[in-house]
């Protein structure tokens, strides 16, 4: 049972540079989402998907894109990486439907932008 | 706009004593999120609370939820050293087509021999 599995686990960007973090899970959840953590601080929402074909910003969207097509797999890029993106990145994923609450984190993967 | 704030932010705690964490949200909301996190690692979910009045409890672990007051409490009873990690409470949010977690900033607890 993989759950929500996020590549790579840690990255080293130059300004300037771009990259794609990956996210994928094995559940058949509709509701995927990214988040990043800074230091001291708790998870913003910077984009989420409620399915295929379907994504939407949420409170940090700048400097960030994504897209969904297909159900398992939900890309963030970052197209010119900044130090204000150095972070720790966190997909999750969700099911709908009555009863369905909970969400399911990855792992993370630790960006620093130098 | 929803805004969810928690205090204390930083918690040190001696072995075997009691504590709460408050988790207040600014707007109306009908879930409410626990999670620890240790150094490093992702998040575990501990408690889903979904209706006024809903209590759950795990271990040394209980958690409350007041839908009229807008507040949430965390509470540790007798604490463990294996309880030391950073506690989120993380509120669900409609204001966009869809909902999505708003968290609070994190509660760093320590818990001392």
């Amino acid at each position: 049972n993989a759950g929500v599995t996020q590549t790579p686990k840690f990255r080293i960007l130059k300004i300037g540079q771009s990259m794609t973090l990956q996210c994928t899970q094995d559940m058949n959840h509709n509701y995927m989402y990214w988040y990043r953590q800074d230091p001291g601080m708790g998870l913003k929402l910077i984009y989420y998907s409620v399915g295929a074909g379907i994504t939407d910003k949420g409170e940090v969207p700048n400097g960030y894109n994504v897209s969904r097509s297909t159900t398992e797999d939900f890309p963030l890029r970052l197209e010119l990486a900044a130090p204000s993106q150095t972070s720790v990145y966190f997909c999750a994923s969700r099911a709908t439907g009555e009863g369905n609450y909970g969400y399911t984190f990855g792992s993370g993967t630790r960006l620093t932008v130098v | 706009e929803l805004k969810v704030e928690q205090n204390p932010l930083f918690l040190s705690m001696q072995e075997g004593k009691n504590y709460t964490i408050y988790c207040n949200y600014s707007t109306t909301s009908d879930r409410l999120y626990w999670y620890r996190q240790d150094p490093g690692k992702s998040l575990e979910s501990l408690f889903v609370l979904l209706s006024n009045g809903a209590v759950k409890q795990e271990g040394r672990l209980m958690a409350s939820l007041d839908t009229k007051a807008r507040l949430s409490t965390l509470h540790i009873t007798a604490a463990v050293h294996d309880l030391s990690a950073t506690y989120f409470c993380a509120a669900m949010n409609y204001g966009g087509s869809q909902g999505n977690l708003i968290f609070g900033k994190g509660t760093k607890l320590s818990v001392k021999p």
